[in-house]
C-alpha cells in the first residue's frame, strides 16, 4: 500500500525557518497537501497542490516539491506555528484511496 | 462559512454497530464529495472513506472495507458513517470533510469520539 514518510519531529527556534519533509513514491505523480492541527483543534489546510496557499494562511507557510519529497517551509517561525502538521496525497495507482503521512511535531523552543 | 457538525459518538462494545452523521452548511452540499477521516487517541490522521457528490462512488481504506458504509442524503445536507463490527482499533475522534478540489480535503468539522470498549 501507499505511504508517505515524514520525521516524527522538527525544533526550531523563534524567527528561524522549520523544514518539514514528507517522502512517497507516488508523489513525483501526485500532488501533496499539508494540514495543521494545534491541540484539541480539527486540521486546517496550509499548503494545496504542493506550493499552493490557501486565503488566510500567513505567507511564512510555503511548500515545494522534487522527486519523491516534498517539503513545508516556515520561515520566521513563531510560537503560534507549534503544532502538528500532516502531508497528504492520494494513492494513484487507481484505488482512489486518500493517505496521510504520520505527521511531524514542531516544537518552537 | 462552511460549517461541519458531527454527531453520534459515544462508547460502544466490540462487536456492535453505531452511525455517525454530519450536518452540513454554509455551501451547496449536493456538489461536493465528502470525507470521513479518523485520529485515534494521541495518534495520526487516517483517511477513512470517501463518497461523490451525487453518492454514485464509493472508496474506504483497507483498515474499515466491508464494515463500514458512507452515504449521504442530499435533501437533508447530511453525511453518514454506518459503523459495523466495531473493534478496539476503531476508537478514535471521526471527522467529516468537504472536498477543498481533486484530492484534498477543504474544511473540516470538529470531530466526534467513538470509544469502542467493553
Amino acid at each position: 500500500s501507499y505511504e508517505l514518510t515524514q520525521p516524527p519531529s522538527v525544533s526550531v527556534s523563534p524567527g528561524q525557518t522549520a523544514r518539514i519533509t514528507c517522502s512517497g513514491d507516488a508523489l513525483p505523480k501526485q500532488y501533496a497537501y499539508w494540514y495543521q492541527q494545534k491541540p484539541g483543534q480539527a486540521p486546517v489546510l496550509v499548503i494545496y497542490k504542493d506550493s499552493e496557499r490557501p486565503s488566510g494562511i500567513p505567507e511564512r507557510f510555503s511548500g515545494s516539491s522534487s522527486g519523491t519529497t516534498v517539503t513545508l517551509t516556515i520561515s520566521g517561525v513563531q510560537a503560534e506555528d507549534e503544532a502538528d502538521y500532516y502531508c497528504q496525497s492520494a494513492d494513484s495507482s487507481g484505488t482512489y484511496v486518500w493517505v496521510f503521512g504520520g505527521g511531524t511535531k514542531l516544537t518552537v523552543l | 462559512q462552511v460549517q461541519l457538525v458531527e454527531s453520534g459518538g459515544g462508547v460502544v462494545q466490540p462487536g456492535r454497530s453505531l452511525r455517525l452523521s454530519c450536518a452540513a452548511s454554509g455551501f451547496t452540499f449536493s456538489s461536493y464529495g465528502m470525507h470521513w477521516v479518523r485520529q485515534a487517541p494521541g495518534k495520526g490522521l487516517e483517511w477513512v472513506a470517501v463518497i461523490s457528490y451525487d453518492g454514485s462512488n464509493k472508496y474506504y481504506a483497507d483498515s474499515v472495507k466491508g464494515r463500514f458504509t458512507i452515504s449521504r442524503d442530499n435533501s437533508k445536507n447530511t453525511l453518514y458513517l454506518q459503523m459495523n463490527s466495531l473493534r478496539a482499533e476503531d476508537t478514535a475522534v471521526y471527522y467529516c470533510a468537504k472536498d477543498g478540489g481533486p484530492g484534498y480535503l477543504g474544511s473540516w468539522g470538529q470531530g466526534t469520539l467513538v470509544t469502542v470498549s467493553s
